[in-house]
């Protein structure tokens, strides 16, 4: 059983340019939370997805950061844009069809984004 | 808003030491809590966690007791190996608000 699959492992882009991340969660499960971890801090919930569906996106900035998890395909967090800010470890999360309070979240390996 | 705080690191430590980190939280309801370990260039994994007040998680020699009336959730392990050296991040899940909240992370070195 393939764990939470992150891609690429390593992105660089330039200033203004888009950065894709891909996850896709373990099977058979259904939830999708992204988290950034910045340089010498914790981890930062940005959103949390379930099929289709936008369930929680509070920590994700307004503008240029949006966030998918289509019915077929794995969940994209989109960055247009990139300015050096947003250089920083992306992480995704998953979580089985019926979270519960004691549910533990399966991290992948992160994307490391460098904005040049 | 629920919250976590850890003890800042770096912690260094000799091989065979006493490690605790600490870790205090605010929170509504009763939060579940965990401590996750994030090995080098590794997502996080899962160490122990504990779902109601006075419950202990353990595993690979680190334990962890929830305590409700310090809102503590200390991790301990009794002798520490250089294997051991990662990041530790204490979070608490609270039902409804489908976020887990994780404090900023200890990074935890430990010397041969």
């Amino acid at each position: 059983n393939a764990g939470v699959m992150q891609n690429p492992r390593h992105l660089v882009r330039r200033r203004g340019q888009e950065a894709r991340l891909r996850c896709s969660p373990m099977k058979g499960h259904s939830h999708v939370y992204w988290y950034r971890q910045l340089p010498e801090e914790g981890l930062k919930f940005m959103v949390y997805l379930q099929k289709e569906n936008i369930i929680d996106e509070s920590g994700m900035p307004k503008e240029r950061f949006s966030a998918e998890f289509p019915k077929e395909g794995p969940s994209i967090l989109r960055i247009q844009q990139v300015v050096r800010g947003d250089s920083a470890a992306y992480f995704c999360a998953s979580s089985p069809l019926q979270a519960r309070t004691d549910e533990k979240l399966f991290f992948g390996s992160g994307t490391q984004l460098s904005v040049l | 808003g629920n919250s976590v705080t850890q003890m800042e690191g770096p912690v260094t430590l000799s091989e065979e030491a006493f490690l605790t980190i600490n870790c205090t939280y605010t929170a509504t309801g009763y939060p579940s809590l965990f401590w996750y370990v994030q090995y080098p260039g590794e997502g996080l994994q899962l160490l122990l966690k504990a779902t109601k007040a006075d419950d202990k998680g353990s595993n690979k020699g680190f334990e962890a007791t929830y305590r409700k009336e310090t809102t503590s959730f200390h991790l301990e392990k009794g002798s520490v190996q250089v294997s051991d050296s990662a990041v530790y991040f204490c979070a608490l899940y609270t039902s409804g608000t489908y976020k887990y909240i994780f404090g900023t992370g200890t990074r935890l070195k430990v010397l041969a």
